[in-house]
């Protein structure tokens, strides 16, 4: 089966520009997650959809990072201006639910490098 | 207080021993635990996860918890050099949502 997918997988980019992550959940999971990590700061949550719908964004650091959820097999965040402290990993997940016995899945991640 | 502490490491132990990663937790309404193996430059990989109290064993894997003490470890018996990964604890409450701590570097020496 296939897992959580990612692209791309590197991103390198200067600041300023907009940059956009995909994701594409496991087919049958109503749950999606985007998570942001870095040396200093670890694995972070930004937000999560349930049934293509956000339910929590608290952890977006702030209005130039947005995320959709247009159908249940694709998800965008978008950092629109890029700037250099955004360089991290960028993971999505996916789970069947948000239930407590429902473990997180996650994809490959994406690298990006804002100079 | 973080919400969920690890020791960073790194924890090294000699191949073929017991190697024990602890996580200790601040909401005592949490409801399961999970954790993740993560390479490093890969992604966080699920090992197994627990939500009673007690022990669960999974192959060389055991996870124990205490809810109690706020507490819970993975135990890697015969460690490989190939478990030499960062393990990443991480906790579920009622809002679904996993809080992860940052991890505890684990060195298997042969």
């Amino acid at each position: 089966d296939a897992g959580v997918i990612q692209s791309p997988r590197h991103e390198v980019t200067e600041m300023g520009q907009e940059v956009t992550l995909r994701c594409k959940p496991i087919s049958g999971h109503n749950s999606l997650f985007w998570y942001r990590q870095t040396m200093m700061r670890g694995l972070e949550l930004l937000i999560y959809f349930n049934n293509n719908v956000p339910i929590d964004d608290s952890g977006m650091p702030e209005d130039r990072f947005s995320a959709k959820m247009p159908n249940a097999s694709f998800s965008t965040l978008k950092i629109q201006p890029s700037e250099p402290r955004d360089s991290a990993v960028y993971f999505c997940a996916s789970s069947f639910n948000t239930g407590a016995l429902q473990p997180q899945h996650f994809g490959d991640g994406t690298r990006l490098s804002i100079l | 207080q973080k919400e969920v502490e690890q020791n960073s490491g790194p924890l090294s132990v000699p191949e073929g021993a017991i190697a024990s990663l602890n996580c200790t937790y601040s909401d005592r309404g949490s409801q399961s635990f999970f954790w993740y193996r993560q390479y490093s430059g890969k992604s966080p990989e699920l090992i197994m996860f627990i939500y009673s109290n007690g022990d669960k064993e999974d192959g060389r894997f055991t996870a124990q918890l205490n809810k109690a003490s706020q507490y819970v470890s993975l135990l890697i018996r015969d460690s490989q050099p190939s478990d030499s990964a960062t393990y990443l604890c991480a906790v579920k409450g009622d809002t679904g949502k996993l809080i992860f701590g940052q991890g505890t570097t684990l060195q298997v020496k042969p």
